[in-house]
């Protein structure tokens, strides 16, 4: 089964602080996805990659970075954290290519972090 | 983008099936129909998809209207285990990016 691990399920964080995010899988995948997730807005991407060194911006990029050193690791940054970065955040990954959009994501547990 | 009508929430009876119905009246030709489901605490976990025939397997069964306007996710014996979030998602390639849309799912309420 593939396995896509979240650092952290739970972060407590302050206001200013630089934030990393870690997400790890277990399946070779070449696409990897960061998604916020908050009560009545459903999840929204904010950015998501699909080789080492690649991103694209998802819907909701703004105060975030990313990084793919590795293909097995993504890791969302919050530069500087805000009350408003609250949130669950998720990690998914699938196969890339051609066949990536047909191809089921698979998600981690989540972080769920809260900027004080 | 194609987006997806979900009802906010459903109820079932333990053990009868459930009939989950999503519209997606925009869909284009070359998005498939992803369903996922979250069970409180966790992340999204895949249940099921396809693109024009009706599909099986071991959680559920997907149903796609001819006209791939609307689909219908069938949990054949509805557990109190099924009780969670249900996203119906149209997975496709928009502008070269592979996205998903997710919007706000049905919450399913399982009655024992």
């Amino acid at each position: 089964d593939v396995k896509v691990t979240q650092s952290s399920r739970y972060l407590v964080k302050r206001t200013g602080e630089k934030v990393f995010l870690e997400c790890v899988q277990d399946m070779d995948h070449e696409n990897m996805f960061w998604y916020r997730q908050d009560p009545g807005l459903g999840l929204r991407l904010i950015y998501f990659s699909y080789d080492v060194k690649m991103k694209e911006k998802g819907d909701i990029p703004e105060g975030y970075s990313v990084s793919r050193e590795k293909k097995e690791r993504f890791s969302l940054i919050l530069e500087s954290a805000s009350t408003n970065q609250t949130s669950m955040y998720l990690c998914a990954s699938n196969e890339g290519g051609g066949g990536g959009r047909s191809q089921p994501q698979h998600f981690g547990d989540g972080t769920r972090l809260s900027i004080l | 983008d194609a987006k997806t009508t979900q009802p906010n929430s459903m109820e079932s009876n333990e053990e009868e099936p459930v009939h989950l119905p999503c519209n997606h009246s925009t869909i284009s030709g070359t998005d498939y129909i992803h369903w996922y489901r979250q069970l409180p605490s966790q992340g999204p976990e895949y249940v099921i998809h396809g693109l024009t025939s009706n599909v099986n397997n071991r959680m559920a069964s997907l149903a796609i209207a001819e006209d791939r306007k609307s689909s219908t996710l069938i949990l054949h014996r509805a557990t109190l285990r099924d009780a969670a979030v249900y996203y119906c998602i149209l997975r496709g390639t928009t502008s070269g990016t592979y996205k998903y849309i997710f919007g706000t799912g049905t919450r399913l309420k399982v009655l024992a």
